[in-house]
This record gives C-alpha cells, structure tokens and sequence, in this order.
C-alpha cells in the first residue's frame, strides 16, 4: 500500500539558509500535517493543511511557511535557518471525513542545520 | 484541555517476557487514544487506536491496550517481547473535534537478549 512520501529524507543546510521540505500524502487523503521532532523529544505540531486551505496552526515559527496544492502534497518553507531548526521534521495525512482517522506518517527528512 | 503522560520514561525487558507500558491521559472530551511506534530514524507506525468501541484494542505485532475510564490508563502490553520490539513508543490521546494530536513524552523499550 502506498505510504506518506517525504523528501528529500536527509538535508543539511547553513545557518540562514532556506529550505523546502515536500510531502505527498497517501492518495485520497485530504488533509496533511507537519511535526517536528527534535533530538529526543516527542513530535511537537507545526501545522496543519485541509483541502489545501490551512485548519490549524501550532508551533511554527513565523520564519516557516507551508502550503497545501491542487494535487495535495504540501511544502514546508523554512528561512533564516536557526541551529535549533534541527530536528526531524514529519508529515502525517489522514482522511478527514472519518471520524478521528488515525494519521498515518511518513519517515521524516532530518534536517541539520551547521 | 487534554494531555497524556507516559510513566516510564525506558523499559528494559527480556526476550520472551511480557510488556508493559504505562500511559495515563486526561481530556475534556471522550478521548480517542493511540500508540504510535518509531524506529530509529523511522516514522511513526500506528499499532493500535481506541475510539469508544471496545475498550480491549488488539493492535499489530501482538500488542494490545485496554482503556480503563475510570482509572483513566490506556496501557500497552504484549504477552512475549522480541527483539524487533525495541523502539521508542507514544501515547497519544485527541478528543473529537481537535485535529492536533497530544503526544505523550515517549517510553524507550529495550529488550534483552
């Protein structure tokens, strides 16, 4: 069965730098969540996407932006890149229409920033 | 408000022994309760989920949890461990009509050879 596809699965950046994270979600799901999970943390919520319109927004810096397309997949949109932005970033998806339908993730881009 | 604690930060066990994890959860709402396993360098995997039906879940890989209301727990456990078990688990707990997920801190499984 076809899994959430993150890429790319490994990034390394510079401090203030940019850099585009991409997700496409299992086929007919409609919504899409990003977390980020730092070094032995658990996944904090950045935000969230619904039929490409955002429908909730947690801890995201202002530095980071994201958006939903036409065909779903989502793009996490990371500036002024900060040592703290390493971390393990994930994107979930789920179908929305059922009732607490579980998120199914995919394997993460692990993101260092030097 | 909702939120999950997950009592044991590491659990060592040995091969062929049985699981524990403990989770406790709190929430405003009748709750929807999950376990998520991650591997290392791996993306959260779905073992089981309770949404109000029975309150035993059979989950993949042998696991199950069972919701107890009134002692507000939703503990893991597997009857014999395995090597491949080892990973890090999450509680995770949201209630109808709130989209962001309540991840507990993690419990770390070891299993001993």
């Amino acid at each position: 069965a076809a899994g959430v596809i993150q890429s790319p699965r490994h990034l390394i950046k510079e401090k203030r730098e940019t850099a585009t994270l991409k997700c496409y979600p299992i086929p007919r799901h409609d919504t899409v969540y990003w977390y980020q999970q730092g070094p032995g943390q658990d996944p904090q919520f950045l935000i969230s996407f619904y039929e490409k319109m955002q429908s909730d927004k947690g801890s995201i810096p202002d530095r980071f932006s994201a958006q939903q397309f036409s065909d779903y997949h989502s793009e996490l949109n990371m500036s002024s890149l900060e040592l703290g932005d390493s971390a393990l970033y994930f994107c979930a998806s789920s179908l929305e229409g059922q009732y607490n339908s579980p998120l199914h993730f995919g394997n993460g881009t692990r993101l260092t920033v030097t | 408000a909702q939120s999950v604690t997950q009592l044991d930060s590491h659990v060592s066990v040995s091969e062929g022994t049985p699981v524990l994890l403990r989770c406790n959860y709190s929430s405003s709402y009748s709750p929807s309760l999950f376990w998520y396993v991650q591997h290392p360098n791996k993306g959260l995997q779905l073992l089981l989920k309770y949404t109000s039906a029975a309150t035993l879940v059979k989950g993949i890989n042998g696991f199950e949890a069972e919701f107890k209301k009134s002692e507000t727990s939703f503990h893991l456990t597997k009857p014999s461990a395995h090597m491949s078990d080892a990973a890090e688990y999450f509680c995770v707990v949201t209630a109808f009509g709130n989209e962001k997920l309540t991840f507990g801190t993690g419990t770390r499984l070891t299993i001993i050879p």
